[in-house]
């Protein structure tokens, strides 16, 4: 079983829509929760960034974590064509360097 | 100019070649990392680096070899490259522990 599960999709909505992504994760000892966004061709970019439990929000992107779940969601609200790419999460426990990612979603909003 | 480049962008070597991809960073940070990025397996970690005189495994080391000539720049070497290390490698960057990592367009590397 791998530390972190992630849906690979592709999860196609229509614009407008709300989008959840999500990721399951086993190491107890995450603290420390990223989501990052990868067009195609491109590097992974950072989109949030999220330290132990409760919610985050930026413009139309909010990250929640649930570590009693081992549970993290990141929604789009009003998606936009241009938010059409891979989106990754990554963790990483409190002392450690190392961050352990999911294998990403891929998302398609269409017009 | 991009914080964080990587040369070539894309590269095509045959079985048992060897070859380096470079990374450059403008950042300023200590922290460089190498990963490669493969469909179904995400990102794994190959080496990284918290200052010039310090390197350390990651959870895939075998077959590359790094180098770190400066706090700017660090290479990964394939020293004979085989067809499985056929992927999309990425460089990033981190300023310290608690900093999450900034990362390179990434290159495209065929092994034939």
């Amino acid at each position: 079983q791998k530390e972190v599960e992630q849906d690979p999709g592709p999860l196609s909505v229509p614009e407008g829509a709300i989008v959840s992504l999500n990721c399951t994760y086993s190491n107890s000892a995450f603290q420390y929760f990223m989501w990052y966004r990868q067009y195609s061709r491109k590097g992974p970019e950072l989109l949030m960034y999220t330290y132990s439990s409760g919610n985050k929000e930026d413009g139309r992107f909010t990250a929640q974590v649930d570590k009693s779940s081992k549970y993290i969601s990141l929604f789009i609200r009003d998606s936009q064509p241009s938010d059409s790419a891979t989106y990754l999460c990554a963790m990483r426990a409190g002392g450690g360097n190392k961050l352990t990612f999911g294998t990403g979603t891929q998302l398609k909003v269409e017009l | 100019d991009a914080d964080v480049t990587q040369t070539p962008r894309n590269r095509i070597t045959k079985t048992g070649k060897r070859i380096m991809l470079e990374c450059s960073q403008t950042k300023g940070h200590d922290r460089m990392y190498w990963y490669r990025q493969d469909p179904g397996l995400g990102l794994r970690l190959i080496y990284y680096s918290f200052d010039v005189k310090d390197i350390n495994k990651g959870e895939i080391s075998d077959g590359y070899s790094v180098s770190r000539q400066a706090q700017a720049k660090f290479s990964l070497s394939l020293e004979s490259a085989i067809p499985n290390q056929t992927a999309l490698y990425f460089c990033a960057t981190s300023p310290g522990q608690q900093e999450t990592q900034y990362f390179g367009p990434g290159t495209r590397l065929l092994v034939l």
